[in-house]
């Protein structure tokens, strides 16, 4: 079956440091991946995806994301984390030929100032 | 602005009842989509539609219905065979990158 796993329910780092949220999917040929972040009762908000290209991803307010074909992770990062990046974060994918995205369950970021 | 809206923001219903949350997207795109999210289960699709008059069942579409009559709006009705209606319901469209509309939180009175 395919799947996203999100490996952590919750992140926690200190403001200023870099961050890493971790992403790993299970899907067969050449899927979109899509990451989107997440605020109390709002919905979620795209922050960058890959489609083919380079590997390292540059999306919205200083995120980047490296997708790794071998180990088939699209693991998220910041160089210097804020407190106002805590949020609900969502790695998604959507195989090839299909229009059914398939999402993680989501990783808890909490930045300590 | 282009986007996708979502009304109401807040619902009640009351056992029996059939309910319609709305959506409605400027963006000109084809697919659209209805997800439930529940406290730490992610977003579980409950039916996506990729062309005005089709629309196929996701993962968790019994107790609820949709239409797609226009390309604008995708309806979702949860009916009274929901026993578990109380969740955050989000509308998104795709073309291909997935947007997403602010949510209605369903509540049972």
């Amino acid at each position: 079956a395919q799947s996203v796993a999100q490996p952590e329910d919750q992140v926690n780092v200190a403001e200023g440091n870099p961050l890493t949220v971790k992403c790993t999917y299970s899907v067969s040929g050449n899927p979109y991946l899509f990451w989107y972040v997440q605020y109390p009762n709002r919905g979620l908000q795209f922050l960058l995806k890959y489609i083919t290209g380079d590997n390292l991803v540059k999306g919205s307010y200083g995120f980047e994301a490296e997708f790794n074909k071998s180990q088939t992770s699209f693991h998220l990062k910041k160089p210097s984390a804020l407190v106002s990046d805590s949020a609900l974060y969502f790695c998604a994918v959507r195989p090839s030929g299909t229009y059914k995205y398939i999402f993680g369950t989501g990783t808890r970021l909490k930045v300590l100032a | 602005d282009g986007g996708i809206t979502q009304s109401p923001k807040y619902l009640f219903r009351k056992e029996g009842q059939n309910v319609t949350l709305s959506c409605e997207q400027n963006l000109n795109h084809d697919a659209m989509y209805w997800y439930r999210q529940d406290p730490g289960q992610g977003l579980r699709l409950i039916y996506y539609s990729q062309i005005v008059n089709d629309f196929q069942k996701g993962d968790i579409a019994e107790g609820y219905s949709v239409s797609r009559e226009k390309k604008e709006s995708f309806p979702l009705t949860v009916t009274s065979a929901q026993k578990n209606p109380t969740a955050f319901y989000l509308c998104a469209s795709s073309a291909p990158t997935q947007y997403f509309g602010p949510g209605t939180r369903l509540l049972v009175l």
